[in-house]
């Protein structure tokens, strides 16, 4: 129930088309929901996040679509740009707890 | 504005040799830390939190332990490394009991030979 799981493990996109992530959840007490972007040997930088009483925030060209009923959060990247080329992890965090639950991760290529 | 600070950036270890990894953050007061290991091309493993000194919340039972002699600067330890040990450690910080972001360091790249 502590999981989060993320799709797809990779994705190959061409430059100017739209990446998309999924990440689906069990427990409903999560209350905060971030995205993070990771590069080759950095640490994971905080990309966007959402609480769960809104279903979708958007940031640039960064959209989180949220589905509350069906315990799921999705990030799309609109006009997808090689500098996109990275890792992509979604996470769950309950407050009180301090843990972040994250996925297994998502790399993304797009092709210029 | 908070930054957040590990070194060594890299490092290069023989089995059974000790290790000492710090991290410090600046910029906020009593924030929460954590430690997490990534292994290649793999998720992120939270090893240790702590939500103030003193207070360490051990994850993964393993051969590592983790301390915070002050407020903002959290440790990470071994007295004998494994093989197993190799990866990439990432230090990380949030503030407050209510849930909002968590920031990460550069990391650590840690190699046991």
């Amino acid at each position: 129930q502590q999981q989060v799981k993320q799709s797809p493990q990779s994705l190959i996109v061409q430059k100017g088309g739209i990446s998309i992530i999924n990440c689906a959840y069990e427990n409903t007490a999560f209350d905060y929901f971030p995205w993070y972007q990771q590069f080759p040997g950095k640490g994971p930088a905080l990309l966007i996040a959402i609480r769960p009483d809104v279903s979708e925030k958007k940031e640039g060209r960064f959209t989180i679509s949220f589905n509350k009923s069906a315990k799921q959060f999705s990030l799309h990247i609109m006009d997808s740009q090689p500098g996109d080329s990275a890792t992509y992890f979604c996470a769950a965090v309950r407050t009180g707890t301090y843990k972040y639950i994250f996925g297994t991760g998502t790399r993304l290529k797009v092709l210029a | 504005s908070q930054t957040i600070h590990q070194w060594p950036a890299t490092l290069v270890q023989p089995v059974g040799s000790p290790l000492s990894l710090e991290c410090t953050v600046e910029g906020t007061s009593n924030p929460n830390l954590y430690w997490y290991r990534q292994a290649a091309g793999r998720g992120l493993q939270l090893l240790f939190y702590s939500v103030g000194i003193g207070q360490i919340s051990s994850e993964v039972p393993q051969n590592l332990s983790a301390s915070r002699p002050q407020d903002r600067q959290f440790i990470l330890s071994s007295k004998k490394l494994l093989l197993s040990d190799s990866g990439f450690y990432l230090c990380a910080w949030s503030v407050g009991s209510l849930v909002g972001e968590q920031y990460f360091g550069p990391g650590t790249r840690l190699t046991v030979t």
